[in-house]
């Protein structure tokens, strides 16, 4: 079956570290997209992609950085990790075109900045 | 997009339907309205979407009123399963833009 996976499923880091975040699907989407979530905030959008070499930024984008070389992949890059970006990261991916399509998600990723 | 109001909590019996208001007095007529749920620690997972007519799928039903100012999100017999923080969600579906906008969402309290 189809599905999106992220890794790792939790990670500590210290503060100025480069992090990356993996997200894979096997859906064969073409968007794609990361999502924080923290306390009191529900998810906001951090990046999102339409496509092979297409990225845009969400409403939280700063400190974060992606890149989208095939369909099946959209990893998340921290250049410099803070302790503000301490967060659970959530991936997605949809179909392209048509009037609406549903968002998968993944299970999270829950990181720790010290 | 339009923003929406949700009520922060709710407490439902197992058994009897959930009826969660959202209130989306802004909303345009080119606006849909989408509902997702979060269990606890996973992703957040579709349940519905309508623009004006009622909708319902094997989940849920959804009522918008004539004004489309505001919907009901219905678990018709709710279960201990469906505790869960939902979210009411109002956008413009264009082709390629699904970008989803959160709020703060219902939490949803099924208690036996």
């Amino acid at each position: 079956d189809a599905e999106i996976t992220q890794s790792p499923r939790h990670k500590i880091t210290e503060t100025g570290r480069q992090v990356t975040l993996a997200c894979h699907q096997t859906w064969n989407h073409n968007n794609m997209f990361w999502y924080r979530q923290d306390l009191g905030h529900g998810l906001r959008l951090i990046h999102y992609s339409y496509g092979v070499q297409d990225t845009n930024k969400g409403e939280v984008s700063d400190g974060y950085s992606v890149s989208r070389s095939n369909t099946e992949d959209l990893p998340l890059t921290l250049e410099s990790a803070a302790s503000s970006q301490t967060s659970v990261y959530f991936c997605a991916s949809s179909e392209a075109g048509g009037l609406y399509n549903e968002q998968f998600f993944g299970p999270g990723t829950r990181l720790t900045v010290l | 997009d339009a923003k929406t109001t949700q009520p922060t909590s709710m407490d439902c019996a197992e058994g009897r339907a959930a009826n969660l208001p959202c209130n989306h007095s802004t909303i345009s007529g080119n606006e849909y309205v989408y509902w997702y749920r979060q269990i606890h620690s996973q992703g957040p997972q579709y349940i519905i979407h309508g623009l004006k007519n009622n909708e319902t799928n094997e989940m849920a039903s959804l009522i918008i009123t004539e004004d489309r100012k505001s919907s009901t999100l219905i678990l018709p017999h709710a279960t201990l399963r469906d505790t869960a923080v939902y979210y009411c969600i109002v956008r413009v579906p264009f082709y390629n833009t699904d970008k989803l906008i959160f709020g703060t969402g219902t939490r949803l309290q099924v208690f036996p």
